[in-house]
């Protein structure tokens, strides 16, 4: 049972133009959505998280949009440079009670910025 | 800035042996989660500690076990190693803030390889 998903295996786009991941979940109790980006022999990097309270969250090159209702996310990154090139995650949280908050990833999507 | 410390960084086993990996959480962070990615997959939550207390538990076979120690860094033992062992262990420290937006840090990876 995937509990978040990336559609989307693999994108490519031209250096300087916006890439755009997606995501999208079936858990409604997910309160808290992260992204990170994983080269290849390392661990995956945190980049950008949004909670489920606000629907857009930006730093810098990076832009994380929530649609709650549609339970889908997006990154955006604009504009896209080689070293973006990377592999994606998408993951999410639910807040507990008591214990530590769990992440549940999607399987990832490989993007690739072509000079 | 510290980052999460994984050692070793490549282990090589045979099958039925034990493995241990450790895991040094950044300074001051007090939760540690071990993830399991195997080959072309997503990570998936193993376990995870707060302040040294079993927090959660994913799906973590039987003939592994963790703790965390007073120090707060974590070992993950590995008994009776299959070949299915094989993948890359993550650990991600996190700083426990009572919200939602606790996000975790990961380490580089520990890659086992069960022949």
């Amino acid at each position: 049972d995937q509990q978040v998903k990336q559609n989307s295996p693999s994108l490519s786009v031209q250096e300087g133009r916006i890439s755009i991941l997606n995501c999208d979940y079936t858990n409604s109790m997910f309160d808290y959505f992260l992204w990170y980006k994983k080269y290849p022999a390392e661990g995956p990097t945190f980049l950008i998280s949004i909670s489920s309270i606000k629907d857009k969250n930006e730093d810098g090159r990076f832009t994380v949009f929530l649609n709650k209702s549609a339970k889908h996310l997006s990154l955006h990154i604009v504009p896209s440079q080689p070293g973006d090139s990377a592999v994606y995650f998408c993951a999410a949280s639910a807040r507990r009670i008591q214990g530590a908050q769990k992440l549940v990833f999607g399987q990832g999507t490989r993007l690739t910025i072509n000079p | 800035a510290a980052g999460v410390i994984q050692s070793p960084r490549h282990l090589i086993k045979e099958k039925r042996e034990t493995a241990t990996l450790k895991c040094y959480p950044i300074p001051r962070h007090d939760t540690v989660y071990w993830y399991q990615q195997g080959p072309g997959q997503d990570p998936q939550f193993l376990i995870s500690f707060y302040e040294k207390m079993q927090s959660d538990k994913g799906s973590i076979p039987d003939r592994f076990s963790a703790q965390q120690f007073s120090d707060y860094h974590s070992e993950l033992n590995m008994s009776s190693l299959e070949l299915g062992d094989s993948a890359l262990y993550f650990c991600a420290s996190s700083l426990r803030t009572g919200s939602p937006q606790e996000t975790q840090y990961f380490g580089p990876g520990t890659r086992l390889l069960v022949l």
